[in-house]
């Protein structure tokens, strides 16, 4: 799990609340990212962001929301909007953009809504 | 669009024997290949990378996996299988069309029995 840490491991809210997940990393990398992953899809992109202040929406963005105030932290906020948000949910982070970099993946954060 | 297919939900092999984890892609231009492992309820750790070169790559825990431009394979390998190398494997490539995100496979349970 590297440098990367998320808060907390699990996560239990009630319906219609906002909630905010925690990722924190150390390894001085540019690029960070947010993952959903549900049993049996394997992972999908929520949001991405290459450098401070600059993020870009993945393939599931409804209902989550980002922000990039520090090049170490990348919270991610999953809002009333989004209908389904129980998962496991994973960031990570990169050197650079470039292709041919590989991503560091936190621990994961396992949220429950209900 | 880039896309990664792995044919096998699960694959049981013996302890001492070799393993093999299939991945196929789609791509358009070069193709820049991982594979990462998960065990439960944690993380995605990077086990190798194929970008360009030899298309046999090794990576961590002893593990190797095979590029074939022909077959459009990038099979996930392992002289020796060992218990502790039970988890579920995803493979990945980049997607250079698109700000280079990493598409992933659906995964594969890799059961390793002594």
């Amino acid at each position: 799990d590297g440098g990367i840490t998320q808060s907390p491991k699990y996560l239990f809210r009630k319906e219609g609340q906002n909630v905010t997940l925690s990722c924190e990393q150390n390894l001085n990398h540019d690029a960070m990212y947010w993952y959903r992953q549900d049993p049996g899809q394997g992972l999908r992109l929520i949001y991405y962001s290459q450098i401070v202040n600059d993020f870009q929406k993945g393939d599931i963005a409804e209902g989550y929301s980002v922000s990039r105030e520090k090049k170490e932290s990348f919270p991610l906020t999953v809002t009333s909007a989004q209908k389904n948000p129980t998962a496991f949910y994973l960031c990570a982070s990169s050197m650079g953009q470039g292709a041919y970099y590989e991503q560091y993946f936190g621990p994961g954060t396992r949220l429950t809504v209900t | 669009a880039q896309s990664v297919a792995q044919p096998e939900d699960q694959v049981n092999v013996a302890e001492g024997n070799p393993l093999t984890v299939k991945c196929t892609y789609s791509v358009s231009g070069n193709p820049y290949l991982f594979w990462y492992v998960q065990y439960p309820n944690r993380g995605l750790q990077f086990l190798l990378k194929y970008i360009t070169g030899d298309n046999l790559v090794k990576g961590s825990y002893g593990f190797e996996a095979e590029f074939n431009k022909s077959q459009t394979s990038f099979h996930l390998k392992k002289p020796s299988a060992l218990v502790s190398d039970s988890a579920l494997y995803f493979c990945a490539v980049r997607d250079v069309e698109y700000g280079n995100k990493l598409v992933f496979g659906a995964g594969t349970i890799l059961r390793v029995k002594s």
